[in-house]
């Protein structure tokens, strides 16, 4: 049974950088059926997709992030990350990782989430 | 981007109530739409791929339909535990764009 685990701080200070961490288990990362998704919900609002990550580094990432974000992979590790630079406010959401079909481009599994909050 | 229009915004229904609920792109997705279905404090959840393809261990009262830009997401009778907010999810181009969420009260 596959699962995600994100992990990283819960509190970010405005113009720093936010970083999180996707742990796989239950499959490999270096899988070919798959990429390797982000995707954030402010609290009480809808779903943002992030980007995503093949296992050989490939990256897709949402242009209205990409100037700040990097998405990372280490297939020792079985992870992969997420790293948004300069975050203000309005980056405070829960974040989730999530496995995504490269065939259907659907997201299965996903992580529980962790809530990261911009504040000084 | 692919914006995505869901409707209604919320909807109030009963136990065995027929609920659907409407999405539609800007443009045609050649049915890459995929429904989640979200529970307050939980992750979204898969129920639907592909616009029809009920993802494994989905009960069968949740259908999808729908091609070019317009999709339907059917419960047939609904249940307790389908009481939740549930999205649209656009996956035939970058960035991938989520409906704003239907979510479905007592």
């Amino acid at each position: 049974q596959v699962q995600l685990q994100e992990s990283g701080p819960g509190l970010v200070k405005p113009s720093e950088t936010l970083s999180l961490t996707c742990t796989v288990s239950g499959d490999s990362i270096t899988s070919s059926n798959y990429d390797w998704a982000w995707i954030r919900q402010p609290p009480g609002k809808g779903l943002e997709w992030i980007g995503s990550i093949y296992y050989s580094g490939s990256t897709y990432r949402n242009p209205s992030l990409e100037s700040r974000l990097t998405i990372s992979v280490d297939t020792s590790k079985n992870q992969f990350s997420l790293r948004l630079t300069s975050v203000t406010a309005a980056d405070t959401a829960f974040y989730y990782c999530a496995r995504e079909g490269t065939k259907e481009q659907d997201l299965d599994p996903w992580g529980q989430g962790t809530l990261v909050t911009v504040s000084s | 981007d692919i914006p995505m229009t869901q409707s209604p915004s919320s909807l109030s229904a009963s136990v065995g109530d027929r609920v659907t609920v409407s999405c539609r792109a800007s443009q045609t997705i050649n049915s890459f739409l995929n429904w989640y279905q979200q529970k307050p404090g939980k992750a979204p959840k898969l129920l639907i791929y592909a616009a029809s393809t009920l993802q494994s261990g989905v009960p069968s009262r949740f259908t999808g339909s729908g091609s070019g830009a317009d999709y339907t997401l059917t419960i047939s009778s609904l249940q307790p535990e389908d009481f939740a907010t549930y999205y649209c999810q656009q996956s035939y181009r970058t960035p991938r764009t989520f409906g704003q969420g239907t979510k479905v009260e007592i």
